[in-house]
């Protein structure tokens, strides 16, 4: 994709354990976001963070940026069945607008 | 709670309608945007706003058309819909490009 891609598409844990999942993109960025996607819903802001961060927390969410190597991760800790969505890293686009990874799909077993 | 509402959520039409989808907010953003996204897919932008009688494409090549009269509103216009049009339309507002977005909960457009 030419917005960058996410991996993995789809990540199967059961209730406890931690997800990871992995973002990259291609060009200079301001910042980058993570969103969550429930099933045909819209999309709901998890946190952001910016070029000049490393690592930023939100709850059970933790987020890393690599700058150097144009790579973001979303660590969810202690997963739960609510936490089953979809989500998308999404990046500033020269601050005109968003540009959105293609997602992982999250399923969370009880 | 994020102020920005799609209507309708649900619409099933024929092949050659023209319909609007609306989308508002109540948050004063200045800009505003269309994604369209198939089901379990990656988001498209296809049309943004930066305020007022400001519209732009985005990425995706649309057949439909948006107007920006008012702060708040942004609607979508398709003048004659086809099937390949079916898909789920999501608005998003935000204060500004460096800041989070707020997403209206879709429209799932159907054309039969």
């Amino acid at each position: 994709s030419q917005q960058g891609e996410e991996d993995p598409q789809a990540l199967s844990i059961q209730e406890g354990e931690n997800a990871t999942m992995n973002c990259s993109y291609k060009t200079s960025i301001n910042n980058l976001q993570w969103y969550r996607q429930n099933s045909g819903r819209g999309l709901v802001h998890l946190i952001l963070i910016r070029s000049n961060e490393r690592e930023k927390h939100s709850g059970r969410l933790r987020v890393t940026l690599d700058t150097s190597k144009k790579s973001s991760s979303l660590l969810i800790t202690a997963s739960r069945a609510a936490d089953t969505a979809s989500y998308f890293c999404a990046r500033d686009n020269y601050g005109q607008n968003f540009v959105f990874g293609p997602g992982t799909r999250l399923s969370v077993l009880p | 709670e994020a102020d920005i509402y799609q209507t309708p959520r649900y619409l099933v039409i024929g092949t050659g309608k023209k319909i609007t989808l609306e989308c508002s907010q109540t948050m004063g953003h200045d800009k505003m945007y269309w994604y369209q996204q198939d089901p379990g897919m990656e988001l498209h932008l296809i049309h943004y706003s930066y305020g007022v009688n400001s519209t732009e494409k985005g990425d995706l090549s649309s057949e439909s058309t948006v107007s920006r009269i008012r702060t708040e509103h942004f609607p979508l216009t398709l003048e004659s819909a086809r099937p390949s049009h079916t898909s789920q339309y999501l608005c998003a507002s935000s204060a500004g490009g460096l800041t989070e977005a707020f997403f209206g909960q879709g429209t799932r457009l159907t054309v039969v």
